[in-house]
C-alpha cells in the first residue's frame, strides 16, 4: 500500500475552516485518494475521493497538487460535531478494493 | 439514508469459544467487508467478499475466521476459537459498485475474557 503521511493532531476554531494536509509522494497513477473520517465510538464514514481534479460535496472539498504528491481536505467551516480522526488512504477504486487505514490526523475543534 | 447495522453492538466472550457477529449492509450493496481495530491501534483491513466468495483476505485473517452471507440481507464474521488477541472493534462495511465508497457500520465491541 503506497504510504500517506498526516499530522497525528490539529486543533482548529469552532466555524473556522479547516486545512487537512496529506504528503503521498510515492502515489501511483491509480491511486484515488480517499478521505475517511471517525467520530468518537462510531465507524469510518466516507468523506470524498479525488484522482487529480480538486473535488466538492456537501461535506468538504478536497485539493490535489498538480503533481499528486499531496492533498488537503477543506472543511469549510468547522462545527464541534467534526471533531474526529481523519484518516487520508491512497488506492484503486474499483472492484472490492481494501482501505489501507493509517493512524490519521485528530482534528480538535474549540468552541 | 440507509445504514450498515451491526449486533450486537457488544459480545463478551470466553476463550476459546466460537463467536458470530452479525451485520446487516445496505440492501443494494454488492461488495462486503470486515475490519477490525484493536483498542488505540489502526483500522485493520480483515476480508473482503462479492459475488458469493471472498475475493481477498489479509494475513490477520487465518483459519479460525469464516465469513458467510446465510440470506439476501445479513452477512456474518465467524470465529470459530477465540482468543485473547481478537478482542477489538469489528466494523463491517459495504458499497454498491467498484467506484462508490464503502459505507461503514458502527462496529461490535469483541471482549474476550
Amino acid at each position: 500500500d503506497a504510504k500517506t503521511t498526516q499530522p497525528n493532531s490539529m486543533e482548529s476554531n469552532e466555524e473556522e475552516p479547516v486545512h487537512l494536509p496529506c504528503n503521498h509522494s510515492t502515489i501511483s497513477g491509480t491511486d484515488y485518494i480517499h478521505w475517511y473520517r471517525q467520530l468518537p465510538s462510531q465507524g469510518p464514514e466516507y468523506v470524498i475521493h479525488g484522482l487529480t481534479s480538486n473535488v466538492n460535496n456537501r461535506m468538504a472539498s478536497l485539493a490535489i497538487a498538480e503533481d499528486r504528491k499531496s492533498s488537503t481536505l477543506i472543511l469549510h467551516r468547522a462545527t464541534l460535531r467534526d471533531a474526529a480522526v481523519y484518516y487520508c488512504i491512497l488506492g484503486f477504486l474499483g472492484g472490492n478494493n481494501r482501505l489501507a487505514f493509517g493512524k490519521g490526523n485528530q482534528v480538535v475543534v474549540i468552541p | 439514508e440507509p445504514e450498515v447495522t451491526q449486533t450486537p453492538s457488544h459480545q463478551v466472550t470466553q476463550m476459546g469459544q466460537e463467536v458470530i457477529l452479525r451485520c446487516v449492509p445496505i440492501s443494494n450493496h454488492l461488495y462486503f467487508y470486515w475490519y477490525r481495530q484493536i483498542l488505540g491501534q489502526k483500522v485493520e483491513f480483515l476480508v473482503s467478499f462479492y459475488n458469493n466468495e471472498i475475493s481477498e483476505k489479509s494475513e490477520i485473517f487465518d483459519d479460525q475466521f469464516s465469513v458467510e452471507r446465510p440470506d439476501g440481507s445479513n452477512f456474518t464474521l465467524k470465529i470459530r476459537s477465540t482468543k485473547l488477541e481478537d478482542s477489538a472493534m469489528y466494523f463491517c462495511a459495504s458499497k454498491y459498485g467498484g467506484d462508490q465508497p464503502q459505507h461503514f457500520g458502527d462496529g461490535t465491541r469483541l471482549s474476550i475474557l
